[in-house]
């Protein structure tokens, strides 16, 4: 079945540098690709995502870019703060004929530490 | 307030008793699903519905149950609780598919 492998699965950084995470998914029919974030005690939430017909995309500090050929994409995050520290997750879904499925696979989460 | 709420929050049972967890939303969203959270394995989702009586299975469908009688409820029933069903468990909507999914505060349940 699909999977998506997320990496790495802690990451510490200090406040200001960048942090990168990285996914790749594992069928070639994934079109929708969300990361969400999850601060501590909380549900996640919907950060920033891209479809396959794009890029890249940002949003003012984030960003995320997608491979299609090598089935990877990535979040970038600049000039981080202590309130990004977080558990970050990507996801890869698939439409299934004209209609959208709700499949949504995740991967295992990046535990994100900004240091003050 | 748009919101997402599933019920109980916390849950603590013993093995084989039936329990049924509760999520309503009120943003008339097609779309519902169950995840289990669980250390190193992210969120997996359990079921998903694309609307009113039409479900299909998540990635780990084994030992749940779902209905979906009407469009702002999707409950989850575990028919026979065991201890590896032990985890934090999230309800979600959406409006599509493909689109942002609300999550629920999310239900900590212990099987002992």
């Amino acid at each position: 079945g699909e999977n998506v492998e997320q990496h790495p699965s802690t990451l510490s950084v200090q406040e200001g540098d960048s942090a990168v995470i990285k996914c790749t998914y594992s069928d070639s029919a994934s079109n929708y690709f969300p990361w969400y974030k999850q601060e501590l005690g909380k549900r996640p939430q919907l950060i920033i995502d891209i479809r396959s017909n794009v890029g890249e995309k940002k949003d003012q500090r984030i960003a995320v870019t997608l491979n299609k050929t090598a089935k990877h994409f990535s979040l970038h995050i600049t000039e981080t703060q202590p309130e990004d520290s977080a558990v970050y997750f990507c996801a890869a879904s698939k439409a299934r004929g004209s209609g959208n499925t709700g499949k949504l696979i995740f991967g295992q989460g990046t535990t994100l530490q900004v240091k003050p | 307030e748009a919101q997402v709420t599933q019920n109980p929050r916390y849950l603590i049972t013993v093995t084989g008793k039936k329990l049924t967890v509760t999520c309503s939303q009120n943003m008339n969203h097609e779309y519902m699903s169950w995840y289990r959270q669980d250390p190193g394995l992210g969120l997996r989702q359990i079921y998903y519905s694309m609307n009113v009586e039409v479900t299909d299975k998540g990635d780990v469908p084994e030992g749940y149950k779902v209905s979906r009688k009407e469009k702002r409820n999707f409950p989850l029933i575990l028919e026979s609780p065991s201890p590896n069903q032990t985890s934090l468990y999230f309800c979600a909507s959406s409006s599509s598919g493909q689109g942002e999914q609300y999550f629920g505060p999310g239900t900590r349940l212990t099987v002992t």
